[in-house]
């Protein structure tokens, strides 16, 4: 019940294209969905969240897409650009229950081509 | 603000051994959560302390430990070290209650 589910593992799209990274969770105690952006040798970077009273957020080219009644939620990647290729982390916690526990999806590598 | 500090960046040790990492958080921020990363196991909690207490903990062995001091700087320690101990140990740090995590740089373990 605490897994956070992510797909596809690996995705690779043209410059201008959009990329979609789908995950699924089970506890529906979790209240705060990040979306984490990770370049090699780096430490992952805070990309954009959403809270499950929301059902979208967007900022700039990213939009998060949120359905609480399938518990799932997705990331859109809008003009994906080649500078975007790296690995992408979904993850959620609850943190009303005064916690900052990450529990983090798979991972997705993305490849955006010129 | 200067972001989340992690030292050794990089870290080679002998099976048995025992290693100690240090993290520095984002001035003013109390929660400090470590993490480790693996290709296989992918990020994996370890534990969450805020104000010197442990909040929270992942299911890792007792080989595994930290602790965090008053000024909010935390340090990890793992003793009798293991082959699969080979991981990039992150540390992320919080304002507290609900605030967002921002990762550090990482420390890169390898045990041989």
């Amino acid at each position: 019940q605490q897994q956070v589910k992510q797909s596809p593992q690996s995705l690779i799209v043209q410059k201008g294209g959009i990329s979609i990274i789908n995950c699924a969770y089970e506890n529906t105690a979790f209240d705060y969905f990040p979306w984490y952006q990770q370049f090699p040798g780096k430490g992952p970077a805070l990309l954009i969240a959403i809270r499950p009273d929301v059902s979208e957020k967007k900022e700039g080219r990213f939009t998060i897409s949120f359905n609480k009644s399938a518990k799932q939620f997705s990331l859109h990647i809008m003009d994906s650009q080649p500078g975007d290729s790296a690995t992408y982390f979904c993850a959620a916690s609850y943190r009303s229950g005064n916690t900052g526990k990450l529990i983090f999806g798979q991972g997705t590598t993305l490849q955006v081509k010129p | 603000k200067a972001g989340v500090t992690q030292t050794p960046r990089y870290l080679i040790k002998t099976r048995g051994q025992q290693v100690t990492l240090s993290c520095s958080p984002i001035s003013g921020h109390r929660s400090v959560s470590w993490y480790q990363q693996t290709p296989g196991q992918g990020l994996q909690f370890l534990f969450e302390y805020f104000s010197e207490t442990q909040r929270n903990k992942g299911n890792f062995p007792g080989r595994f430990s930290g602790r965090q001091f008053s000024n909010s700087r935390s340090e990890m320690n793992v003793s009798t070290l293991e082959l699969g101990d080979s991981a990039l140990y992150l540390c992320a740090s919080s304002g507290g209650q609900g605030g967002e995590q921002y990762f550090g740089p990482g420390t890169r373990l390898t045990v041989t």
